[in-house]
């Protein structure tokens, strides 16, 4: 079975430009969440879906980040328009149901290492 | 907001020798974890810890979990080269839906 996937591996782009980071849950997962590790801090929460469904944005900076999950399968989180600030690894998880429930797991994907220069 | 403080930050281990890792988090949780990350990899899961006084042991590795005093340790024990990694913990309470993790451990280990 594939785990999550997360594509690219390592994005370098520009201030002010745009970037698009794409997840691939395992297959059958409805739930998918974002997190994110700035500057070699803590991992942090940024979002969590219920098929194409956002659940809770609570964590997401600021509105210069979207993330859509259409059609309930893979999900894009997009930086529009990216500063430096945002560099940092971007990791997905996904899950068959709510970990909160103590019965399911959260499987990570390798995370995408953003750079904004 | 649930806290979770996880030190040292960085660990520089020399092979053969005993080391610990603590997690401090700021308020009841039901579950906590440990993962390891090796560069460009996906954090994998190494124990789950439920109870207070639950320990798990996986070939040199060691957790603990002491849920009055909020404290896991990861103990390691004879490091060897392979187990350098980051390592992190994180914790969640029943019914919600988020991890919150500590900011990890870059463990190297040398001869």
């Amino acid at each position: 079975e594939a785990g999550v996937t997360q594509f690219p591996s390592h994005s370098v782009i520009e201030k002010g430009q745009t970037v698009t980071l794409r997840c691939d849950p395992i297959s059958g997962h409805d739930n998918l969440y974002w997190y994110r590790r700035v500057m070699g801090k803590e991992i942090k929460f940024l979002l969590h879906f219920v098929k194409e469904s956002k659940q809770d944005e609570s964590g997401m900076p600021n509105n210069r980040f979207l993330a859509e999950r259409t059609g309930g399968t893979y999900s894009t989180l997009k930086v529009q328009p990216a500063e430096l600030e945002d560099s940092g690894v971007y990791f997905c998880a996904s899950s068959q149901g709510p970990i909160g429930s103590l019965v399911y797991e959260q499987y990570f994907g390798p995370g995408t290492r953003l750079t904004v220069t | 907001e649930l806290k979770v403080e996880q030190n040292p930050l960085f660990l520089s281990m020399q092979e053969g020798k005993n080391y610990t890792i603590y997690c401090n988090y700021s308020t009841t949780s039901d579950r906590l974890y440990w993962y390891r990350q090796d560069p460009g990899k996906s954090l994998e899961s190494l124990f789950v810890l439920l109870s207070n006084g639950a320990v798990k042991q996986e070939g040199r590795l060691m957790a603990s979990l002491d849920t009055k005093a909020r404290l896991s340790t990861l103990h390691i024990t004879a490091a060897v080269h392979d187990l350098s990694a980051t390592y992190f913990c994180a914790v969640i309470r029943s019914n919600d839906y988020k991890l919150s993790f500590g900011a990890g451990t870059t463990v190297t280990v040398r001869a």
